[in-house]
C-alpha cells in the first residue's frame, strides 16, 4: 500500500518557469489537499478538493492552479515560478466517511526557485 | 476566525522526564483536534485526535493529549520522553465537516537530550 506519493522529491526552477507537482493516492480518498510548509509558519493550505471535478482555494492560492480529473490524482501547477514559492510542498488525502478525519501525507517536494 | 496557536517554538526536555507541548485553539462549535508529528525530511504522521468523549486521548508512541474546553487547550503529553521523540509537532483543528479542511499551528520543535 503506497499511500500518498509525491513527485519529484526535489526541484530547482528559475524565476518564470512553470512546472507541475504530482500527487497520487491509492486509498480511494475523496479529500485531497496541497499545503506549503515554511519555517515558523506551519502548514498553509493552498488548494483542496472534495472529489473528482471539485476544487477550491485555501489560504494561499495565488500563483498555483489545481485540477482533479480522477479520484487518485491531484496535481499542483506553478504557472510562473517566483522566489517566494521556494518552500516544501505536501500533498495529503483523507476519507470523508466515518469519523476518520485522519489526513495522510506524502513525503513532500522540496522546491527552490532561483 | 478559527485558529490554532502553539506558543512555544521549541521545547527541551531530558530523556526520561515528562514532556508537554502546548496548543490552544479558537473555533466555533465543537472542536475536532489533532496532533501530527514530522520527522526530518518526512511528511506529517498522525498521532492522535479528539472528537468527543474522554478529555484524555491516547495515541501512538505513548503520547496522550488532554482536552480542556474551558481553557480551549489541547496539550500533548508523554510521561517519559525518549531521544527518538525529537521531532516537529503540529496541532491542528478541523474547520469544516464537509471538506476535511484543517488549520495547523506553526509547529513546536521537541528536543529530547540524553
Amino acid at each position: 500500500n503506497a499511500g500518498v506519493t509525491q513527485t519529484p522529491e526535489f526541484q530547482v526552477l528559475k524565476t518564470g518557469q512553470s512546472m507541475t507537482l504530482q500527487c497520487a493516492q491509492d486509498m480511494n480518498h475523496e479529500y485531497m489537499s496541497w499545503y506549503r510548509q515554511d519555517p515558523g509558519m506551519g502548514l498553509r493550505l493552498i488548494h483542496y478538493s472534495v472529489g473528482a471535478g471539485i476544487t477550491d482555494q485555501g489560504e494561499v492560492p495565488n500563483g498555483y492552479n489545481v485540477s482533479r480529473s480522477t479520484t487518485e490524482d491531484f496535481p499542483l501547477r506553478l504557472l510562473s515560478a517566483a522566489p517566494s514559492q521556494t518552500s516544501v510542498y505536501f500533498c495529503a488525502s483523507s476519507s470523508r466517511y466515518g469519523l476518520s478525519d485522519i489526513q495522510y501525507f506524502g513525503a513532500g517536494t522540496r522546491l527552490s526557485v532561483l | 476566525a478559527q485558529s490554532v496557536a502553539q506558543p512555544e517554538d521549541q521545547v527541551n526536555v531530558a530523556e526520561g522526564n515528562p514532556l508537554t507541548v502546548k496548543c490552544t485553539y479558537s473555533v466555533s462549535g465543537n472542536p475536532y483536534l489533532f496532533w501530527y508529528v514530522q520527522y526530518p525530511n518526512r511528511g506529517l504522521q498522525f498521532l492522535l485526535k479528539y472528537i468527543t468523549g474522554d478529555n484524555l486521548v491516547k495515541g501512538s508512541y505513548g503520547f496522550e493529549a488532554e482536552f480542556n474546553k474551558s481553557q480551549t487547550s489541547f496539550h500533548l503529553k508523554k510521561p517519559s520522553a525518549l531521544v527518538s521523540d525529537s521531532a516537529l509537532y503540529f496541532c491542528a483543528v478541523r474547520v469544516s465537516s464537509n471538506t476535511g479542511k484543517l488549520i495547523f499551528g506553526q509547529g513546536t520543535t521537541l528536543q529530547v537530550k540524553p
